[in-house]
């Protein structure tokens, strides 16, 4: 079963904070690991990804933290800001190896809410 | 704008017809993607296309739902006979042909059913 488990479902952060959104995988062929951020009534826009030969990959305020060995992966947003309120999932995916490829499996979401 | 497009942005359709949702790729991309998303839950895979050719459709229900990618024009994806179920947010999402990973979103349709 492909499942990626995401936590928590929500989470409210002061401004300046640091919001931690965690996901766990169960198939070890997923090789690609991205997060999406959705604003309501928007589509949801690629903000970093990783691959797992890597442990932690930056992008200006947003970290992305990878276990392989836990098959569990995290995002990190530093110094929150209220425009940093929406939806996060976490998604992953497995080469081509037939039906199922390239497919992204969502976690559920988190909603973020960043408060003054 | 060379992002993806979707039309129409809402659709609202009564239950028994047809509903048919448009999606153009950024341009240079050749991948299609349809994932539906239903209210409070993530997004969900359904089928994934490239021109001409649909490679994988494990997540498309089994009865009333088609989607096609032909030569010119857009993605189509197509329910028949509509239900209140089928109520969410289709979105489309696309990627350049060799890599597969890298899946840029369009705006979705809101589909409701009533």
């Amino acid at each position: 079963q492909q499942q990626v488990k995401q936590s928590p479902q929500s989470l409210i952060v002061q401004k300046g904070g640091i919001s931690i959104i965690n996901c766990a995988y169960e198939n070890t062929a997923f090789d690609y690991f991205p997060w999406y951020q959705q604003f309501p009534g928007k589509g949801p826009a690629l903000l970093i990804a990783i691959r797992p030969d890597v442990s932690e990959k930056k992008e200006g305020r947003f970290t992305i933290s990878f276990n392989k060995s836990a098959k569990q992966f995290s995002l990190h947003i530093m110094d929150s800001q209220p425009g940093d309120s929406a939806t996060y999932f976490c998604a992953a995916s497995m080469p081509y190896s037939g039906a199922g490829s390239y497919q992204l499996t969502f976690g559920k979401g988190t909603k973020l809410s960043v408060i003054p | 704008n060379a992002g993806v497009m979707q039309n129409p942005r809402h659709l609202v359709r009564r239950r028994g017809q047809e509903a048919r949702l448009r999606c153009s790729p950024m341009k240079g991309h050749s991948h299609v993607y349809w994932y539906r998303q239903l209210p409070e839950e993530g997004l969900k895979f359904m089928v994934y296309l490239q021109k001409e050719n649909i490679i994988d459709e494990s997540g498309m229900p089994k009865e009333r739902f088609s989607a096609e990618f032909p030569k010119e024009g857009p993605s189509i994806l197509r329910i028949q006979q509509v239900v209140r179920g089928d109520s969410a947010a289709y979105f489309c999402a696309s990627s350049l042909g060799s890599s597969g990973y890298e899946q840029y979103f369009g705006p979705g349709t809101r589909l409701t059913v009533t």
